[in-house]
């Protein structure tokens, strides 16, 4: 019930492409999800978080996308940049509790 | 502000031995977390902390891990006697509330033990 699925588990992209992690869960009492960016040798950073009154939200080139009745969200990542390279890891919580976090994806945007 | 500060960034030890690992959490944050990271298991929680009082500390491997915060300003998570399967990053995080805002975490301190 806590458990939050991430996949791929790595993920390969060239510059100009678009990235796409998933994530999947079960509780429906979760109502926060956000994203964090990891890059080597320092700790995760939040990216972007949505709450489930919305389908969708955009910063940037970076887009998360809500499907409440699949229990599924996602990250897009427009116009894929090397610098983008790091590994990113879904979370979600229920309200007024802990994040559980999904178990990441290991990205590499090719030059 | 600097930030949460994790020391020390590295330790290598030997089976046996106690470890102690710190964190300062960012000032005016209520909530402090200790997490470690693998690359088998992920991100996991071991134990969070409001106002100083530990909340939830189901994620504790085992007795061998103590944790305390003895003021808004610090906290120790312990490892007595450390083991070579303890061996990972851990992080600490602080927020305000509870997922009301971000999470900020230090840069970790990656434990080797040999």
């Amino acid at each position: 019930q806590q458990q939050v699925k991430q996949s791929p588990q790595s993920l390969i992209v060239q510059k100009g492409g678009i990235s796409i992690i998933n994530c999947a869960y079960e509780n429906t009492a979760f109502d926060y999800f956000p994203w964090y960016q990891q890059f080597p040798g320092k700790g995760p950073a939040l990216l972007i978080a949505i709450r489930p009154d919305v389908s969708e939200k955009k910063e940037g080139r970076f887009t998360i996308s809500f499907n409440k009745s699949a229990k599924q969200f996602s990250l897009h990542i427009m116009d894929s940049q090397p610098g983008d390279s790091a590994t990113y890891f879904c979370a979600a919580a229920p309200r007024a509790r802990q994040l559980t976090f999904g178990s990441g994806t290991q990205l590499t945007v090719l030059p | 502000d600097a930030g949460v500060i994790q020391s020390p960034r590295h330790e290598v030890t030997e089976m046996g031995q106690e470890v102690t690992l710190r964190c300062k959490p960012i000032s005016g944050h209520d909530y402090l977390f200790w997490y470690r990271q693998t690359m088998m298991r992920g991100l996991e929680l071991l134990i969070y902390f409001n106002n100083n009082v530990p909340i939830d500390d189901s994620g504790m491997p085992e007795d061998r891990f103590s944790a305390k915060m003895p003021n808004a300003s610090f906290s120790t998570l312990k490892i007595q006697p450390s083991e070579p399967r303890d061996s990972a990053v851990y992080f600490c995080a602080s927020s305000v509330g509870l997922n009301t805002g971000e999470l900020f975490f230090g840069e970790g301190s990656r434990l080797t033990v040999l």
